[in-house]
């Protein structure tokens, strides 16, 4: 298995522009997860998917942040616009359906986000 | 919202030696797993617990889960450079959500 796909792996961008992270998670996991790790906050959850529907968001930022899952392979989280303090790594993780309460998250390498 | 302290911060400690990485909740425990992160990388699964006074073993780390379930540790024994990184408890719930701890930064040195 290729495990989560992330890309792109770094992005650096000015402040202002629009940033799209993508993921695919492993074929056949119904639960996608986004998080985000700063050296201030640690690795916090920002939004994720059961069945491609977005179940709690309760982590996103603001207004800028949005995620979207069109289908069981694919999915978006979209900054617009981008702010210096965005900066951070973006984990993707994905999690099969949980079996005697056991629900292990494989995550992805990563995207490296620099906003100047 | 629960919460998950972890101590120490971080630890640098000479190869061969034990050390002992805690995690504390604010709520009880259903569920606790632990990840390792190595430096730039994603996380890697180590290992989950669930009932009060489980213990676990995978190669020379070994996690425990206290009876009250408010706690666990994680033990290495023997430490080596390639334990080196950073260490992340997670808490599950009814939920497919995961909240994680501040981590502990792991520096093994020969």
């Amino acid at each position: 298995d290729a495990g989560v796909i992330q890309s792109p792996r770094h992005e650096v961008t000015e402040m202002g522009q629009e940033v799209t992270l993508r993921c695919k998670p492993i074929s056949g996991h119904n639960s996608l997860f986004w998080y985000r790790q700063t050296m201030m906050r640690g690795l916090e959850l920002l939004i994720y998917f059961n069945n491609n529907v977005p179940i709690d968001d309760s982590g996103m930022p603001e207004d800028r942040f949005s995620a979207k899952m069109p289908n069981a392979s694919f999915s978006t989280l979209k900054i617009q616009p981008s702010e210096p303090r965005d900066s951070a790594v973006y984990f993707c993780a994905s999690s099969s359906p949980r079996l005697a309460g056991v629900n292990e998250q494989f995550f992805g390498p990563g995207t490296r986000l620099t906003v100047l | 919202s629960q919460e998950l302290e972890q101590s120490p911060q971080s630890l640098i400690v000479q190869e061969g030696k034990n050390l002992t990485i805690n995690c504390t909740s604010s709520k009880t425990l259903y569920g606790l797993y632990w990840y390792k992160q190595k430096y730039g990388e994603g996380l890697i699964f180590l290992m989950m617990l669930q009932k009060g006074g489980e213990e676990k073993s995978h190669e020379k780390i070994t996690a425990k889960l206290d009876e009250k379930k408010q706690q666990s540790s994680l033990h290495i024994t023997a430490s080596q450079p390639s334990h080196a990184g950073i260490y992340l408890c997670g808490a599950g719930s009814n939920t497919d959500k995961l909240i994680f701890g501040t981590g502990t930064r792991l520096q093994v040195f020969p």
